[in-house]
């Protein structure tokens, strides 16, 4: 693994599934993002995570939910999925939350239909 | 509330010189990003102000003025592939990245 990973590359799903995006980090960085990134809007934070075992909430996390079980693993999950919810999704880390250089995985382009 | 703005999209000749302003409103403030981004790509970092001032790096220079809330990106000598979204971002007060929309940069011949 070089740097992170994110799959599935992407995705169309049926409103109303259950959808598990997962980030995967070898750089060792106590910090993990989620955003959302839509046409004409800037990226939007959904989940955060400062290190292993906290999550907090970020600008848009309605129909969104993370874990952080470990340093590499930061996984966003959606409950039951909705059309709204149709974007390229990013996973970012950062080293610590006040070193805010943010890295960024290759996306996961969903489609809710 | 909080606001980053910067213009929607920008078009510039190769070989020319072009400024990206984005100016800002956050609560708090403890470092401003450049990202670019090219389509289809997830954002790369570019630069890092926290100081006013100019921080150049080959041929992308960012200035920040604390003061007036207004960062702006200058890309000398313009190249084809210099063709991107530049995504302005701002460290807030609990040190979250506040976004800017972006703005798509066109490269002609």
């Amino acid at each position: 693994i070089a740097g992170i990973t994110q799959a599935p590359t992407s995705q169309i799903l049926a409103a109303g599934r259950r959808m598990t995006l997962r980030c995967t980090q070898d750089m060792r960085h106590n910090a993990m993002y989620w955003y959302r990134q839509d046409l004409g809007l800037g990226l939007r934070l959904i989940h955060y995570s400062n290190t292993a075992g906290t999550t907090g909430k970020g600008e848009v996390p309605d129909g969104y939910s993370v874990s952080r079980a470990n340093t590499d693993d930061f996984p966003l999950t959606l409950a039951s999925a909705v059309p709204s919810q149709t974007s390229v999704y990013f996973c970012a880390t950062a080293r610590d939350i006040t070193y805010n250089e943010q890295f960024f995985g290759p996306g996961t382009r969903l489609t809710v239909l | 509330g909080q606001n980053i703005d910067q213009p929607t999209e920008m078009t510039a000749t190769e070989g020319a010189i072009v400024q990206i302003n984005c100016t800002y409103q956050t609560s708090g403030f403890n470092g401003l990003f450049w990202y670019q981004q090219h389509a289809g790509e997830a954002p790369t970092f570019l630069s890092y102000n926290v100081l006013d001032g100019l921080e150049e790096k080959g041929r992308f220079s960012s200035f920040l003025s604390r003061s007036k809330g207004y960062s702006y990106l200058l890309l000398k000598e313009l190249q084809m592939k210099d063709s991107a979204s530049y995504l302005c971002a701002v460290t807030g007060s609990n040190y979250q990245l506040i976004w800017g929309a972006g703005t798509k940069l066109i490269i002609k011949p």
